[in-house]
């Protein structure tokens, strides 16, 4: 049974179009971290929440939004799609500063 | 711009021998480090978490951190075929709490 999990797993957009990855979690963890992954490159940092009420962007942010609906679930949103964010999308929980962090199964999004 | 640097490789070894992966950091405020090992395709999976000076054993793995020197190291001993993998340092940011991640060097257990 996954702690951490991501849906959809595969997912084929267009252009232009608005999608929004989901993840959720069983591991009560308060901080969630969403990241991409291009292929050959290491992962990069979109955005973290360290609870519920706290949202903050990381490196590549522009161009995605997130909802930290609970607890449990962190949704990333692509408001319009463009194909150089086709990647591999990890979602990502931790349970306090300096502690470990483990990832979700992860997202491949192809934007056409 | 606080950063994590790993050789890329591939790193080459032959089956049985010991493989040693490297990571430098810059944040000398830095205070947790983490080795993940990530088959393509997949999630990164945890290998060894380290918050000390010194070494940490944990079956064929051993990370050596050095604070002073801002590095972290991973010798994986007996190496197997199922080893040959990307694998992934990474380092608490002490200032946000966010986690950097070097770019991964890739290792191959030839068997």
């Amino acid at each position: 049974d996954a702690d951490v999990t991501q849906t959809p797993r595969n997912r084929i957009t267009k252009t232009g179009k608005r999608i929004m990855l989901e993840c959720s979690q069983t591991k009560g963890h308060d901080r969630m971290y969403w990241y991409r992954q291009d292929p050959g490159l290491g992962l990069q940092l979109i955005y973290y929440s360290f609870d519920v009420k706290d949202i903050n962007k990381g490196e590549i942010s522009d161009g995605y939004s997130v909802s930290r609906q609970a607890q449990a679930k962190f949704s990333l949103s692509l408001e319009s799609a463009i194909p150089n964010q086709t990647a591999l999308y990890f979602c990502a929980t931790s349970r306090g500063q300096e502690e470990t962090q483990y990832f979700g199964p992860g997202t491949r999004l192809l934007v056409l | 711009q606080k950063e994590v640097e790993q050789n890329s490789g591939p790193l080459s070894v032959p089956e049985g021998a010991i493989a040693s992966l490297n990571c430098t950091y810059s944040d000398r405020g830095s205070q947790s480090f983490f080795w993940y090992r990530q088959y393509s395709g997949k999630s990164p999976e945890l290998i060894m978490s380290i918050y000390s000076n010194g070494d940490k054993e944990d079956g064929r793995f051993t990370a050596q951190l050095n604070k002073a020197s801002q590095y972290v190291s991973l010798l994986i001993r007996d190496s197997q075929p199922s080893d040959s993998a990307t694998y992934l340092c990474a380092v608490n940011d002490s200032g946000t709490y966010k986690y950097i991640f070097g770019t991964g060097t890739r290792l191959k257990v030839l068997a």
